[in-house]
């Protein structure tokens, strides 16, 4: 069965410093890997994906994220944090599904504090 | 492009009493799904729509739930009779129909307190 887990409920980082959002992965076959945040009061947003390709993929608000196949790991990372960054982030893996069309497994989520 | 529309955004109601939640996907997406976040926990898979058919409905919690999407276009989420645990926040989820890699949109979600 597929599944992610982020092994951190809470990550701190200083405005300005840069900032690692850990996730790792269990799948059979390829991975399909996405990255979401959520705003208070708000939907997910899309942040980023893996499906194949760079091992480094960049995504909105200037986020990126480092796919390790040997150590299973996605990675959600930012070189400079902002306060505004601070939401709850997930990792999810998408399900092998009808015409590919599979639900999206999520971890239980990493709410990202950034102190000024 | 109008993104997933949810509503009502909140409700509040008893044990006991029925709710329905409504979700208007992305138009032209042919797939929806429905997922729910229980306070402090992660988010649930409930079920999943290809057009106006259940293409699987393993998380639905059981017999209370019933989810319908008549037409292909909006779908509904009923459950009858609420209980305490069903509290927490719905949101409602498309997709194209094209491939793994799609992702899936987001409403912002139906907040649901039974009391």
């Amino acid at each position: 069965a597929q599944s992610v887990a982020q092994p951190e409920d809470q990550v701190n980082v200083a405005e300005g410093n840069p900032l690692t959002v850990k996730c790792t992965y269990s799948v059979s076959g390829n991975p399909y890997l996405f990255w979401y945040v959520q705003y208070p009061n708000r939907g997910l947003q899309f942040l980023l994906k893996y499906i194949t390709g760079d091992n480094l993929v960049k995504g909105s608000y200037g986020f990126e994220a480092e796919f390790n196949k040997s150590q299973t790991s996605f990675h959600l990372k930012k070189p400079s944090a902002l306060v505004s960054d601070s939401a709850l982030y997930f990792c999810a893996v998408r399900d092998i599904g009808y015409n590919q069309g599979g639900k999206l497994i999520f971890g239980q989520g990493t709410e990202l504090s950034v102190k000024p | 492009e109008a993104g997933v529309t949810q509503f009502p955004s909140h409700s509040v109601i008893e044990k006991g009493q029925t709710v329905t939640l409504r979700c208007d996907p992305i138009s032209g997406h042919d797939n929806l799904y429905w997922y729910r976040r229980v306070m402090g926990k992660e988010i649930k898979f409930l079920l999943h729509f290809v057009k106006e058919s259940k293409q699987d409905e393993s998380g639905m919690p059981n017999n209370r739930f019933l989810a319908e999407r008549t037409g292909g276009t909006y779908s509904t989420l009923k459950v009858q009779p609420a209980e305490l645990e069903d509290s927490g926040v719905y949101f409602c989820a498309s997709s194209h129909l094209n491939g793994r890699g799609s992702p899936l949109h987001f409403g912002n979600g139906t907040r649901l307190t039974v009391t």
